[in-house]
């Protein structure tokens, strides 16, 4: 079964750090491109990210740029979002999600994760 | 504010067509494919149309996309309940370079 899993969500404070982690199974990691993709409480979706296969295509939301690192390891199929200097407005589910538009734009999603919550808050 | 516009709500009864546009720019829905998202409630989105107007397999062929100029539309036919979901356009922005979606058309079968 083809499936994506988020974990590392949680409560932190304004200014604080946050690592996001997403496994990938039942299809080859190694050929797609990754996507984080956020929604806030009771809002629409916001792309945050996007990561080629090779990493050599990495693309950020102007709202996260400078603040969030999205990086993946193939060896171990798992994508991550260094999340720093959180703010107040980062409070969202962060969606992991496969790729599978071209490596320059990366906007067309098949699989989605089940969603990992942060609250940013004091 | 979204960069892609869509409208907050939209309804039907039963059977009805019903269609949900969704408004760019040049840089995005302009120059790239646009694609639609449902997303019932409490779960992940889901993919009903991408480049523009196909359909992925197991989407019931009551769901067709299309696209002209800067602007885009998703349309349901024959409208059931299980169509009630709030749903997304997203497209790529060659200015921002980075995805951007609508903000969401909410979809209520009366």
């Amino acid at each position: 079964e083809v499936q994506l899993v988020e974990s590392g969500g949680g409560l932190v404070k304004p200014g604080g750090s946050l690592r996001l982690s997403c496994v990938a199974s039942g299809f080859t990691f190694t050929s797609y491109s990754m996507n984080w993709v956020r929604q806030a409480p009771g809002k629409g979706l916001e792309w945050v990210s996007s990561i080629s296969s090779s990493s050599s295509y990495i693309f950020y939301a102007d709202s996260v740029r400078g603040r969030f690192t999205i990086s993946r390891d193939n060896a171990k199929n798992s994508l991550f979002l260094q999340m720093n200097s959180l703010r107040v407005e980062d409070t969202a589910v962060y969606y992991c999600a496969r790729v599978t538009s071209t490596v320059e734009t990366p906007v067309e999603v098949d699989i989605w994760g089940q969603g990992t919550m942060v609250t940013v808050s004091s | 504010q979204s960069v892609l516009t869509q409208p907050p709500s939209a309804s039907g009864t039963p059977g009805q067509r019903v269609t949900i546009s969704c408004s760019g720019s040049s840089s995005n829905i302009g120059s790239n494919n646009v694609y639609w998202y449902q997303q019932l409630p409490g779960t992940a989105p889901k993919l009903v149309i991408y480049t523009n107007n196909q359909r992925p397999s197991g989407v019931p062929d009551r769901f067709s996309g299309s696209k002209s100029g800067t602007s885009a539309s998703l349309a349901i036919s024959g409208l059931r309940s299980e169509d009630e979901a709030d749903y997304y356009c997203a497209a790529w922005d060659d200015s921002l370079s980075g995805g951007v979606f609508g903000g969401g058309t909410k979809l209520t079968v009366l």
